[in-house]
């Protein structure tokens, strides 16, 4: 079953733009990552929030994760063109034995 | 360094016949997954082996799917016989154990083996 659920799921901003998408999971987890999906590639880690974490920054990423609402977002700023993907939240859930559960997915597409 | 490679990148067979996808992790990586992601869907974890022993495979359809590491390193992951549903791409991640956090975090995908089944 997903842990994860992405909102929105398909997200379209100008070049420049911030663009924020969400994720909300529902067991208790060790650390929350984010991924990106080129269309026809692979999947590419972006950044990992352990869960005694609140906040984390990473270039023009910032990851917020609230354990208490079970919800994490992934704040991409001064987009690009080059942006436009597929981005997924996945879970390590405290009983998977790092087992990652990924969410749907926000397809995001960045306009020049 | 040289990243996950898998091969084939493309396959098309008929619903009932098998196929095999090989995936080689990156060097020195314990852990190997293999994931199954269907069109529009988030991956699913099939599989996950920690040097060669199977640690997860919970989700994989033992009737159909099979996997092995015999050696630790590289795997194959065969579909006998393959249904329609099937029709996916077939990622394979690798990742090592961090002594320093006691962890695996980080896994990095190989670019997935695309499955049609006709």
């Amino acid at each position: 079953s997903q842990q994860g659920e992405e909102d929105p799921q398909a997200l379209s901003i100008q070049e420049g733009e911030n663009a924020t998408m969400n994720c909300s999971y529902k067991t208790s987890i060790n650390n929350l990552q984010w991924y990106r999906q080129n269309s026809g590639r692979g999947l590419v880690h972006l950044i990992l929030i352990r869960s005694n974490e609140r906040e984390k920054h990473s270039g023009r990423l910032r990851v917020t994760l609230d354990t208490s609402k079970k919800s994490s977002s992934l704040l991409i700023t001064a987009s690009r063109a080059a942006d436009t993907a597929s981005y997924f939240c996945a879970t390590d859930e405290e009983t998977s034995g790092s087992r990652l559960t990924f969410g749907e997915g926000t397809q995001l597409t960045v306009n020049p | 360094e040289a990243g996950v490679a898998q091969s084939p990148r493309y396959k098309i067979i008929e619903k009932r016949q098998s196929v095999a996808f090989w995936c080689n992790p990156i060097s020195g990586h314990a852990t190997l997954y293999w994931y199954q992601q269907i069109l529009g869907q988030g991956p699913k974890l099939l599989i996950q082996f920690q040097n060669n022993g199977v640690v997860d495979d919970s989700q994989l359809p033992k009737d159909r799917f099979s996997a092995e590491r015999l050696k630790g390193v590289d795997s194959t992951l065969k579909i006998q016989p393959a249904k329609l549903e099937d029709s996916a791409v077939y990622l394979c991640a690798s990742s090592f154990w961090d002594d320093g956090t006691g962890g695996q975090e980080t896994q990095y995908f190989g670019p997935g083996t695309r499955l049609l089944v006709l």
